[in-house]
């Protein structure tokens, strides 16, 4: 079965540069999420998306934005990059009201240097 | 206060034998749903088993089980016959309120590393 695409998997930045992840949901999935898991933390929520629109905002810092696309994938976009944002990016998506399901994706290993 | 609280930062069990991974959790909600996720090093995040707080059975999905305490606030997962595959990190997470279009972010705990051993 497909599931929930993110790339690229790997991604090495210099401080101040910009960053742009991507994730593609399963399909006819509607919904994505975004979250940052730190090195040895639990993934925390950042963003999410319903139908192209802004759903839910999480701790997600103004140097960041998103959006979700007609054909539903979705861009992270991070500029001026701090070695603090050296973290695992996860995209999960989902299907409406379909509350017992919460995918991931492999997720995307940002490092800042 | 924390909404996910995993109390075993890190746990060790025999191969062939059960594991229990605590989670206790923290919602006024009446409406919420829990997940198990499992994270192995190569980091991706694996979904396990769901249960809904109105749920009258315990969730089992092969070899995992969810043993749903309610007024207990706690559900723990159950790993039976570990296997040498299952050593990862275990995530539990909630889901709060039956919010529609979007709006089911998942709170997560701290996480559990399981290690199995011969």
């Amino acid at each position: 079965a497909a599931g929930v695409i993110q790339s690229p998997r790997h991604l090495i930045k210099e401080k101040r540069e910009t960053a742009t992840l991507k994730c593609y949901p399963i399909p006819r999935h509607d919904t994505v999420y975004w979250y940052q898991q730190g090195p040895g933390q639990d993934p925390q929520f950042l963003i999410s998306f319903y139908e192209k629109m802004q759903s839910d905002k999480g701790s997600i810092p103004d140097r960041f934005s998103a959006q979700q696309f007609s054909d539903y994938h979705s861009e992270l976009n991070m500029s001026s990059l701090e070695l603090g944002d050296s973290a695992l990016y996860f995209c999960a998506s989902s299907f409406r009201d379909r509350q017992t399901e919460a995918f991931f994706g492999q997720g995307t290993r940002l490092t800042v240097v | 206060a924390q909404k996910i609280t995993q109390t075993q930062p890190g746990m060790f069990v025999q191969e062939k034998e059960a594991v229990t991974l605590d989670c206790t959790y923290d919602t006024s909600d009446p409406s919420y749903g829990l997940f198990w996720y499992k994270q192995p090093s190569s980091g991706e995040m694996i979904f396990l088993i769901y249960q809904g707080s109105y749920d009258q059975q315990n969730a089992t999905e092969g070899r995992y089980s969810l043993n749903f305490q309610k007024a207990r606030k706690s559900a723990n997962l159950v790993i039976s016959a570990s296997q040498l595959g299952d050593s990862a990190m275990y995530f539990c997470a909630m889901r709060e309120g039956r919010v529609t279009g979007g709006g089911n972010k998942l709170t997560f705990g701290t996480g559990t590393q399981l290690k199995v051993e011969l």
